[in-house]
């Protein structure tokens, strides 16, 4: 059975820092992965989605790898900034694309 | 703009009267699909369906009914609604190549 893990699980950190958040998975037969950015009591913004046969994708200050083979995807955020707060969210498409999550990372960037 | 849309985006109840949230996408999406999300036990898929009038439980979809007779809107219906259904609510469509667009959630609690 598919386990997504986020590690780590609450990141702080001063703005202006280049930081990256980790997912790892235990089954390499994915279809795909997405990345989401969730505030506090809102919805799911989908940020990169990186299909099984690429490995990488970028969005600005945002850049998402994955390595299928050792199970892992890194988002990383460029000179993040105070708007960067939120909590990211890591989902793999398995089968019919359905998403197995990860319990996120909560990110605190400190003006 | 592509969006989905979730109504209501809070909602107040007691327990066993019947209520419905409403999730219409403007896409052309044929899969949608809901999800609960609680502390500590992330997201957790309720139905899904692949398509018009197809649809099939999640991991969790006791309590729960959906229909999807038309391909743009798929409401939750809980027809006995109770306290351990308080929960906060998402819906969601996808392409074909799995990305997925989720709504704006619905807070619901039932006292």
């Amino acid at each position: 059975k598919q386990e997504v893990t986020q590690i780590p699980a609450a990141l702080s950190v001063p703005e202006g820092e280049n930081l990256v958040l980790n997912c790892s998975f235990t089954d390499s037969a994915i279809y795909n992965l997405q990345w989401f950015r969730q505030d506090p009591g809102k919805g799911l913004t989908s940020l990169l989605l990186i299909q099984s046969s690429q490995r990488e994708q970028t969005s600005g200050r945002l850049n998402a790898s994955l390595d299928k083979s050792s199970g892992r995807s890194t988002l990383y955020i460029a000179a993040s900034q105070p708007g960067d707060s939120a909590t990211y969210l890591c989902a793999v498409g398995g089968s019919n694309y359905q998403l197995i999550w990860g319990a996120g990372t909560k990110l605190i960037i400190k003006p | 703009e592509a969006q989905v849309t979730q109504n209501p985006r809070y909602l107040i109840t007691v327990t066993g009267k019947k209520l419905t949230v409403t999730c219409s996408q403007n896409m052309n999406h044929e899969y949608m699909s809901w999800y609960r999300q609680d502390p500590g036990l992330g997201l957790r898929q309720i139905y899904y369906s692949m398509n018009v009038e197809v649809t099939d439980k999640g991991d969790v979809p006791e309590g729960y009914k959906v229909s999807r007779k038309e391909k743009r809107n798929f409401p939750l219906i809980l027809e006995s609604p109770s306290p351990n259904q308080t929960s906060l609510y998402f819906c969601a469509s996808r392409t074909g190549q799995g990305a997925y667009t989720f709504g704006s959630g619905t807070r619901l609690t039932v006292v």
